[in-house]
């Protein structure tokens, strides 16, 4: 039971490059979501979804798409990187029942030059 | 309005004394829960406890407490008899059942150093 991965754990990017981050849960949990941590200001939420097929704008979701077309899987896209994406991005899932405590992958640092 | 406030930003003490981390919220709604998550200098975010807006019994899990005062809007958290391995950065964190119970909002995070 490895909980939450996400791949990869590190990534250089220069400014207009695009990657995606994957995010992988086997927990069969319903909820899963998209965090950005930056110095000094917590960790803020970018999307999240309820659900295979769903997804939902957070707190901060300019710049950033996702797909959750498998139940176990969340991706988060950046299309044309800007250096204001440099951050560390965590991912978290959580089951649908009622505990809302999240349970955190172990974070990717992405640095956009 | 910020919902989570940590004033603390660092704190140091020396190895085997209490300590005490301050996490005040802010919300309207009536169900909201509360959480403490532990980030080592590692980087994950290791979930510690939750406690829903209907409870405010303390809670007590070996050297870690938690203190709940509804009335002053706090959830503080005492490590007792600190030790190196409770060096990291700790966050407090609410979530808010009317808006779906689906954005965590977390403090800004205080850094603890057990200094040996």
């Amino acid at each position: 039971n490895a909980g939450v991965t996400q791949t990869p754990k590190f990534r250089v990017l220069k400014t207009g490059q695009s990657m995606t981050l994957l995010c992988a849960q086997d927990m069969n949990h319903e909820y899963m979501y998209w965090y950005r941590q930056d110095p000094g200001m917590g960790l803020r939420l970018i999307h999240y979804s309820v659900g295979e097929g769903t997804t939902a704008k957070g707190e901060v979701p300019d710049g950033y798409n996702v797909s959750r077309l498998k139940k176990q899987n969340f991706l988060l896209g950046l299309e044309s990187a800007a250096p204001s994406q440099t951050s560390v991005y965590f991912c978290a899932s959580r089951t649908g029942t009622g505990a809302y405590e999240q349970y955190f992958g172990p974070g990717t640092r992405l640095t956009v030059t | 309005a910020q919902k989570v406030t940590q004033a603390q930003t660092e704190i140091s003490v020396v190895e085997k004394e209490d300590v005490t981390l301050d996490c005040v919220y802010e919300t309207r709604d009536t169900t909201y829960y509360l959480f403490w998550y532990k980030q080592p200098p590692s980087g994950e975010l290791v979930f510690l406890i939750r406690r829903n807006s209907f409870d405010e019994q303390n809670e007590i899990s070996g050297r870690y407490s938690w203190n709940f005062q509804k009335s002053t809007s706090s959830f503080n958290f005492t490590i007792t008899a600190s030790q190196v391995v409770d060096s990291a950065v700790y966050f407090c964190a609410l979530i808010e059942r009317q808006t779906g119970a689906n954005n965590l909002f977390f403090g800004t995070g205080t850094r603890l150093t057990v200094i040996p």
